[in-house]
């Protein structure tokens, strides 16, 4: 079974402070790792893909097979990165399945 | 532009009246899908469809269905709405080769 786990609801840091939203998932394949954003009263927007290895936003993402992992980090975190964040996994069917998402609010 | 395109944006009804929120999608993508987002739980998937009459259940198919009679177009359908289908929906739909979903701007859903 696929599933996408983000332990944190609610994230709070300080603009300019580091940020990590964890994501760890549970799949027996080559899972397809993404994250997407959901700014207040927007629609959700892909942010990254593992298999791109890019940086958007000065977010980045790495997936960790070991752990299980894909966690998103940025090192210098903007009021504008306030959002709702999701993990999702794509396994060997076309379903996506989504964490319960993590809403990071970057304080002034 | 590319875009996915519901309608309504809100909609109240009452139970047991029939609805139907549209979706739309202009990028020639083979696959679509619903999602409801509820505080708490996140997304979940309603159902999805791989082509044109091609469509699966999702985790939460219960009251609800779809038809994809065209490339373009995948409708939700309630046939017999109930309070607790009160959420927001969005249509979703991506490329076979660019797994990436784009998402439409969601329905606001009140079963009353």
């Amino acid at each position: 079974a696929q599933r996408v786990t983000q332990p944190e609801k609610l994230l709070s840091v300080f603009k300019g402070a580091p940020v990590e939203l964890k994501c760890n998932y549970s799949y027996s394949g080559s899972p397809e790792l993404f994250w997407y954003v959901q700014y207040s009263r927007q629609r959700l927007q892909l942010l990254l893909r593992h298999i791109s290895r890019e940086s958007i936003k000065g977010f980045t993402a790495d997936l960790n097979k070991g752990e299980t992992s894909f966690h998103l980090k940025k090192p210098f975190a903007q009021e504008e990165d306030s959002a709702m964040y999701y993990c999702a996994l794509k396994g060997g069917s076309e379903k996506l399945v989504f964490g319960k998402g993590t809403k990071l609010t970057v304080n002034p | 532009e590319a875009q996915v395109t519901q309608n309504p944006r809100y909609l109240i009804t009452v139970t047991g009246k029939k609805l139907t929120v549209t979706c739309s999608q202009n990028m020639n993508h083979e696959y679509m899908s619903w999602y409801r987002q509820d505080p708490g739980l996140g997304l979940r998937q309603i159902y999805y469809s791989m082509n044109v009459e091609v469509t699966d259940k999702g985790d939460v198919p219960e009251g609800y269905k779809v038809s994809r009679k065209e490339k373009r177009n995948f409708p939700l359908i309630l046939e017999s709405p109930s309070p607790n289908q009160t959420s927001l929906y969005f249509c979703a739909s991506s490329s076979i080769l660019e797994p990436g979903l784009f998402f439409g701007s969601g329905t606001q859903l009140s079963v009353l």
